[in-house]
This record gives C-alpha cells, sequence and structure tokens, in this order.
C-alpha cells in the first residue's frame, strides 16, 4: 500500500521569511492533494497536482510536484500567522480511491 | 449550504456505550468518506460510498463499527460497545467521482470515550 511521509514533523518561522514542506511517496502519485488544518478543526483543500512537473499557486502558497511524481513541495512565502497549522499531503491512486494521508508537518509562524 | 456538515461536533460517552455520528455531504457530491483522526496524526481512511453504495471498507473497521447512506445523501457512522481506543476525531469528506477528485472535509465530530 502507499505511504506518505512529510518533512519537517514541525517548523518554527519567524513572520515575513519562507519556508517549506515536503511530501515524498513510496509510489508514482496519481492525485497529490495539499491540506491545512487548524487544531481541532476539519481539513482544508489547498491545492490538487495530478502532472509530473505540475506547480500551482494560490495567494502565497506553491506546491509542486517532481517528474517523477513522486515528491511533492509546498512553499510559503513570506509566511504569515494566518499561515499557522497542520499541513498534509494525501494522494490517491488513479481512480481516485485508496486515499492515504501523510502524518502532517505543524507550522507556527512567530509574530 | 457551501460545506460538509458533521453532527455532533463533540461527543463524550462512557466505554461499552453506542454512538452514531451523522454526516451530510455537499448536496452535488455523489462520494462521501470517513476517515479517523488521532492527535498527531494524518486522518486514516475508515470506508467510502458511491452514491448508497459501500464501496471500500479499511480493515481499520471493526465489526463494531457500521456505517450506512440510506438514500444517497447524508451517511451515518454508528460504533457499537465503545472502547476508549475509538476516542479520535471523526473526519467526513465529499467529493465527485469522475476523474481525480478533491475531497472536502467537514469540521470533524470528537469523540472521547470514558
Amino acid at each position: 500500500s502507499q505511504e506518505l511521509e512529510q518533512s519537517p514533523q514541525s517548523l518554527i518561522v519567524q513572520e515575513g521569511k519562507n519556508l517549506t514542506i515536503n511530501c515524498t511517496s513510496s509510489k508514482t502519485l496519481y492525485g497529490l492533494y495539499w491540506y491545512k488544518q487548524k487544531y481541532g478543526e476539519g481539513l482544508i483543500f489547498l491545492m490538487m497536482l495530478q502532472k509530473g512537473g505540475e506547480e500551482k499557486s494560490h495567494e502565497k502558497i506553491t506546491a509542486k510536484l517532481d517528474e517523477k511524481k513522486q515528491q511533492s513541495s509546498l512553499h510559503i512565502t513570506a509566511s504569515q500567522p494566518s499561515h499557522a497549522g497542520i499541513y498534509l499531503c494525501g494522494a490517491s491512486d488513479n481512480y481516485g480511491q485508496n486515499f492515504v494521508f501523510g502524518p502532517g508537518t505543524r507550522l507556527s509562524v512567530l509574530p | 449550504d457551501t460545506g460538509v456538515s458533521q453532527d455532533p461536533r463533540h461527543k463524550i460517552t462512557k466505554r461499552g456505550q453506542n454512538v452514531t455520528f451523522r454526516c451530510d455531504p455537499i448536496s452535488e457530491h455523489n462520494r462521501l468518506y470517513w476517515y479517523r483522526q488521532t492527535l498527531g496524526q494524518g486522518p486514516e481512511f475508515l470506508t467510502y460510498f458511491q452514491n448508497e453504495a459501500q464501496l471500500e471498507k479499511s480493515r481499520l473497521l471493526s465489526d463494531r463499527f457500521s456505517a450506512e447512506r440510506p438514500k444517497g445523501s447524508f451517511s451515518t457512522l454508528e460504533i457499537q460497545r465503545t472502547e476508549q481506543g475509538d476516542s479520535a476525531m471523526y473526519l467526513c469528506a465529499s467529493s465527485f467521482s469522475r476523474g481525480v477528485p478533491e475531497q472536502y472535509f467537514g469540521p470533524g465530530t470528537r469523540l472521547t470515550v470514558t
């Protein structure tokens, strides 16, 4: 079965700094999703990537999927306290099934 | 209605009691998923429905767990004879079924078994 690893496990940055979170899969990724979760709440969909080399941006968050489709990165530019939370990557097979999540990266942004 | 809703948001129960949670998906979505999340971990898949059909169940879903989606709209997840290890956040999500769809999550139901 597919497994996802995330690094780092946690991250503390000063407001205004850039940061990157990585997600690595044991198998080829057909659908790679990034979600954000505030403590004790549901997941908020950020972006989905499907094609090797694909890159998407929304506001100050950019996600990339490598050419081999086994690694994705999430980059936040000029971080703000509102970016704080747990970032989770998730993946599905090519039918949108067998959904698995990584363990999450906890981000804290110090004002 | 613009999102997935779950009820209740919090549930405290004594060991051995039965509990039932409800999920109302986004109305146009025909897929509905249940996940369990414990502290510090990512969500773990439990089961999913396409319309009213339950298409997949995780081995995590023991005989004490049952899920239904009788009319292909809302779904219920029941846990019988709760154990302390069942304490977790139970998340529901919904999606379209075509292609590789993104899932939209509800706020979750936090279960505490004392």
